[in-house]
């Protein structure tokens, strides 16, 4: 069975915070995504990566960052939490061959105090 | 900027009908299409694709219908359920990126 896993659930963090979102697929997937999804808005793409050490921004990358550095580990990195932050982020990953289809995580809930 | 989007933020149907729910997309690039459910707490999953050279597909008691002259995807689910409760996203996408956008999801409530 496929499984994109996320290192938290929930995540309570304060302002200025450095915060690490974790995400690990077992799928042997090139590529690998980060959302947030907030209410009325959909799922926005913040950063995705196609390969090891390789990175793109997406839609809103402002106030975020990323590390690749195992095929198989995508991290998303707030370098100081404000509470615009708050949001959950979904974790994805798909083949660069096939189906487009992304495989999701289960989210992690984080609140910036 | 493109985007996708549905027609309705929610949707309220009883139980055993059939739902209808509606999906516009404006990148006439997109060659993928896909529907996902997602569950209170959970990650959105699959449900169903279709790719540009198809018009509809058929899935367990879903079906997707793609009209790409008008830019529009649909997904019909038979005999809805209660455990149909959620929220559905559409997303489109081009097959040579592997990126999907997404809409902003449709709430499906089924009354017993």
């Amino acid at each position: 069975d496929v499984k994109v896993t996320q290192s938290s659930r929930y995540l309570v963090k304060r302002t200025g915070e450095k915060v690490f979102l974790e995400c690990v697929q077992d799928m042997d997937h090139e590529n690998m995504f980060w959302y947030r999804q907030d209410p009325g808005l959909g799922l926005r793409l913040i950063y995705f990566s196609y390969d090891v050490k390789m990175k793109e921004k997406g839609d809103i990358p402002e106030g975020y960052s990323v590390s690749r550095e195992k095929k198989e580990r995508f991290s998303l990195i707030l370098e100081s939490a404000s509470t615009n932050q708050t949001s959950m982020y979904l974790c994805a990953s798909n083949s660069a061959t096939g189906r487009n289809e992304q495989f999701f995580g289960p989210g992690t809930r984080l609140t910036v105090l | 900027g493109e985007s996708v989007g549905l027609h309705l933020p929610t949707l309220s149907v009883q139980e055993g009908d059939n739902s209808i729910i509606n999906c516009a997309y404006s990148n006439s690039a997109s060659d993928y299409f896909i529907w996902y459910k997602q569950e209170s707490g959970k990650g959105p999953q699959f449900i169903i694709d279709i790719r540009s050279n198809m018009d509809k597909r058929q899935g367990q008691r879903v079906t997707v219908l793609l009209n790409k002259t008008v830019k529009h995807l649909s997904l019909q689910i038979a005999a809805t359920q209660p455990g149909d409760s959620a929220v559905y996203f559409c997303a489109d996408g081009s097959s040579n990126t592997g990126k999907l956008i997404f809409g902003q999801g449709t709430t499906l409530q089924v009354k017993p």
